[in-house]
């Protein structure tokens, strides 16, 4: 079957330090990648995605890259800000984007 | 402006009062989805539809029911809520065609059941 799994927080850096947050995954066929971004009480908002194996999606600094030979897609980021700080959820979908697979969230904190 | 809504932001209930948690989103997005997120387990799907009149489980749908009767309402039905029910529930929505793997959520309703 298919399943996600993530790296457990909370991660707690200092302000321009790197971040890197752990995904692997389970999944039959081909199927697409995404981290989403969850800020205190508001829903998930995409923050970046590929659908096939070796793309890099990107978004706002964070990058992920697609690893088909290590079933990865963690999430990276170069710099971080305090107004980074938020749950970030790796999931996977099926090719018809219908049934989604999410892991449980890692949270992130960001000191000044 | 467009977005996802949902209906009670928070409700505390009892077990076996029936309950319905709304869904709207006014995007004319053909494919909506619920799911409940626990601590340790992240997001979890109960159902998605496709298009009106059309609905699928997904990977939790026990004790739940859902309707789609028009393109913008999803409603979320607990005919006997039971204590493992509390949770936080998210709608989500998405549109159809080329490049409409980008899910829209809703705010969360976090249920409490007594």
């Amino acid at each position: 079957g298919n399943s996600v799994t993530q790296m457990e927080g909370p991660v707690t850096l200092s302000e321009e330090a790197f971040l890197t947050i752990n995904c692997t995954y389970t999944a039959t066929g081909y199927p697409s990648l995404f981290w989403y971004v969850q800020y205190p009480g508001e829903g998930l908002q995409l923050l970046l995605k590929a659908t096939k194996a070796d793309d890099k999606g990107s978004n706002k600094g964070f990058e992920a890259t697609y690893r088909k030979e290590t079933t990865s897609f963690h999430l990276e980021k170069g710099s971080v800000q305090v107004s980074d700080s938020a749950v970030y959820f790796c999931a996977l979908s099926d090719g018809n984007f219908n049934k989604f697979y999410f892991g449980s969230g890692t949270k992130l904190n960001v000191k000044p | 402006e467009a977005q996802v809504t949902q209906n009670p932001r928070y409700l505390i209930t009892v077990t076996g009062k029936k309950l319905t948690v709304t869904c709207s989103q006014n995007m004319n997005h053909e494919y909506m989805s619920w799911y409940r997120q626990d601590p340790g387990l992240g997001l979890r799907q109960i159902y998605y539809s496709m298009n009106v009149e059309v609905t699928d489980k997904g990977d939790v749908p026990e004790g739940y029911k859902v309707s789609r009767k028009e393109k913008r309402n999803f409603p979320l039905i607990l005919e006997s809520p039971s204590p493992n029910q509390t949770s936080l529930y998210f709608c989500a929505s998405r549109p159809s065609g080329p490049r409409n793997e980008k899910l829209f959520f809703g705010s969360g309703t976090q249920l409490s059941v007594l």
